[in-house]
Parts: structure tokens; C-alpha cells; sequence
């Protein structure tokens, strides 16, 4: 059964710092990796999606990469600002094939301003 | 594109009433598509995927004569929450895959009084 670890549970950081969020997962067969945003209340902002067979994609000051054979991946966050707080969830697919996804339970960040 | 609209986004009904929640993908067609459940400082957990046509799959331990799924068209799946209890109270949200990821609902704030 696949797991997926978030690491920190929570970071509060000032504005303008660079920062990594961190996410592991056991089962190393995935076909593809999502970094997604939560808005306290909301629904899930979908940010980034890698597939196994990328090891980084990127938007705007967004950073995600993708070690695969270890079950790591990162999210890199450049130049924080206060709209960047939120929750941040790693998710992967829990099957092989077009399942559902299997979520950690984020890293609660606060960008203070 | 990839646009996964879901209503209503907050509900608030009575112990042994049922609740009905539709999720509906706007600018594509989803045979599949995925519900979760997400308890206050939880992560989300898969409850079911909805299947276009045929019977929803649950995943252990969720009832399905108490979470009614119905995937009635390639727009359209709902979520019935059956004679509601306070246990129920939670967020529901539906996910549908896209050609860039998982897509997701704003979500539905479940209360039962």
C-alpha cells in the first residue's frame, strides 16, 4: 500500500526566503507525482505535475523535482511572500493504472510578511 | 482547461436527512472520476471512483449503502450522503484527471446538526 510522508508538518518563514518542502513516498511505481496548494476551506490548486520519467518541472518561482528511485521529491518555493501561505500536499497515484491519488498531509506553511 | 465544478460548497442538514453533492467536469468528459472525504487536519482520503456507466468501487472501510455514487453521464458523478449523522460532517471533494493531472472541486463543507 503506498504511503506518502510530508516533512515539515508545518514551516513559518519570513518573506523572501527560499524554501523546500519535502515528500517521500514507499511505493516507487509511479507513473507520475502532484504538488498541489490548499487554501484553508478550499479545494486543491493543482501546481505542479512531474511524470516518472522527468526529474523537475517548473513554474514561475515554483520548483518541483523528482527522485523516483528513492521515493523523494521536493518542492522548491523562491522569494516567499505572504500569498504563498497555505497548505501544500504531495500526492501519487495508489495504483498502476488511473486511480485515485494517494495524499500526505501537507506542510502547513506561513510566509510572514 | 480541465475545470471540475462542485456544488453545493457548504451544506447544513439534519441527523437521518440525505445530502446530495454533484461534481461535474465543465470542458471535458470524465469517465472516471473520484471522490475523498477530509477530516479537520487530516489529509484527504479516498472514498470512492465513480465510474461513467457502471458501479462506483469503495475502498475499504467506506460504506457504500450510506455513500451513494452516481456517474450518470461523462459530465456528471454525484455523491448521496444517506441518512446523515454528526459523524458525517466533513469535506467532500471530487477530483477528475485532465491531460495535465488531477483536477479537483472547490469542495463541499458537510454539517449535520
Amino acid at each position: 500500500k503506498q504511503e506518502v510522508t510530508q516533512i515539515p508538518a508545518a514551516l513559518s518563514v519570513p518573506e523572501g526566503e527560499n524554501l523546500v518542502l519535502n515528500c517521500s513516498f514507499t511505493d516507487s511505481a509511479i507513473y507520475n507525482l502532484q504538488w498541489f496548494r490548499q487554501d484553508p476551506g478550499k479545494g486543491l490548486t493543482s501546481l505542479l505535475l512531474i511524470q516518472s520519467s522527468q526529474r523537475e518541472q517548473t513554474s514561475g518561482r515554483l520548483n518541483a523535482s523528482l527522485d523516483k528511485s528513492s521515493g523523494r521529491s521536493t518542492l522548491y518555493i523562491a522569494a516567499s511572500q505572504p500569498g504563498d501561505s497555505a497548505t501544500y500536499l504531495c500526492a501519487v497515484p495508489s495504483g498502476g493504472g488511473a486511480d485515485g491519488l494517494t495524499f500526505g498531509k501537507g506542510t502547513h506553511l506561513i510566509i510572514q510578511p | 482547461g480541465a475545470v471540475v465544478s462542485q456544488h453545493p460548497s457548504w451544506v447544513i442538514c439534519k441527523s437521518g436527512t440525505s445530502v446530495k453533492i454533484e461534481c461535474r467536469s465543465l470542458d471535458f468528459q470524465a469517465t472516471t472520476m473520484f471522490w475523498y472525504r477530509q477530516f479537520p487536519k487530516q489529509s484527504l482520503m479516498l472514498m470512492a471512483t465513480s465510474n461513467e456507466g457502471s458501479k462506483a468501487t469503495y475502498e475499504q472501510g467506506v460504506e457504500k449503502d450510506k455513500f451513494l455514487i452516481n456517474h450518470a453521464s461523462l459530465t456528471l458523478s454525484t455523491l448521496t450522503v444517506t441518512s446523515a449523522h454528526p459523524e458525517d460532517s466533513s469535506f467532500y471533494i471530487c477530483s477528475a484527471w485532465g491531460v495535465r493531472g488531477a483536477f479537483f472541486g472547490q469542495g463541499t463543507r458537510l454539517t449535520v446538526v
